[in-house]
């Protein structure tokens, strides 16, 4: 079956800097690599997501890229501010979505 | 369009009572999926249910836990004689479409249960 990992489960950075979230993913059938973000007590939400059919993606200040030939995922938001720290999750399909282990963003001012 | 509704929000219950937990798709969705989020931890998959069906209930514990989406009314998540360990916030998902084509999964609020 699937299996998603995801570097690093903890991530500090100061207002205005790039984080970068990686994740890796086993089944070479997985086709389409969405991105949650969850808020402290509040339910996981689609952030972006990316088809494999395409190796970038943008959305604003939030970027997905994808190695398909290395199995590989990573989302970049840059110029981040408070309001982006949160715990993002990656994920990858089988018959169901399969998440990584999340990354917990803290954005200091 | 009504979201993905999850209710109760929050539920206590002691050691050997049951649990149930009640999750509407949103309109029009017919493959809904359930996951467990312990505290501080990420959403690991348990069962995956279309309509009468379960498709897949790998990430399901063999004892205790059921589920089902029947013709008619919400899919239902039940846990008999809780334990501690079954403290944590469950979420139900639906979405369009499944599989290596899966489509977004829309989440509910989460039904938070506690064990006392």
């Amino acid at each position: 079956g699937e299996n998603v990992e995801q570097h690093p489960s903890t991530l500090s950075v100061q207002e205005g800097d790039s984080a970068v979230i990686k994740c890796t993913y086993s089944d070479s059938a997985s086709n389409y690599f969405p991105w949650y973000k969850q808020e402290l007590g509040k339910r996981p939400q689609l952030i972006i997501d990316i088809r494999s059919n395409v190796g970038e993606k943008k959305d604003q200040r939030i970027a997905v890229t994808l190695n398909k030939t290395a199995k590989h995922f990573s989302l970049h938001i840059t110029e981040t501010q408070p309001e982006d720290s949160a715990v993002y999750f990656c994920a990858a399909p089988a018959d169901k979505l399969i998440f990584g282990t999340g990354t917990r963003l803290q954005v200091f001012p | 369009n009504a979201g993905v509704m999850q209710n109760p929000r929050h539920l206590v219950r002691r050691r050997g009572q049951e649990a149930r937990l009640r999750c509407s798709p949103m309109k029009g969705h017919s493959h809904v999926y359930w996951y467990r989020q312990l505290p501080e931890e990420g959403l690991k998959f348990m069962v995956y249910l279309q309509k009468e069906n379960i498709i897949d209930e790998s990430g399901m514990p063999k004892e205790r836990f059921s589920a089902e989406f029947p013709k008619e009314g919400p899919s239902i998540l039940r846990i008999q004689q809780v334990v501690r360990g079954d403290s944590a916030a469950y979420f139900c998902a639906s979405s369009v479409s499944t599989g290596t084509t899966a489509g977004e999964l829309f989440f509910g609020e989460g039904s938070r249960l506690t064990v006392l």
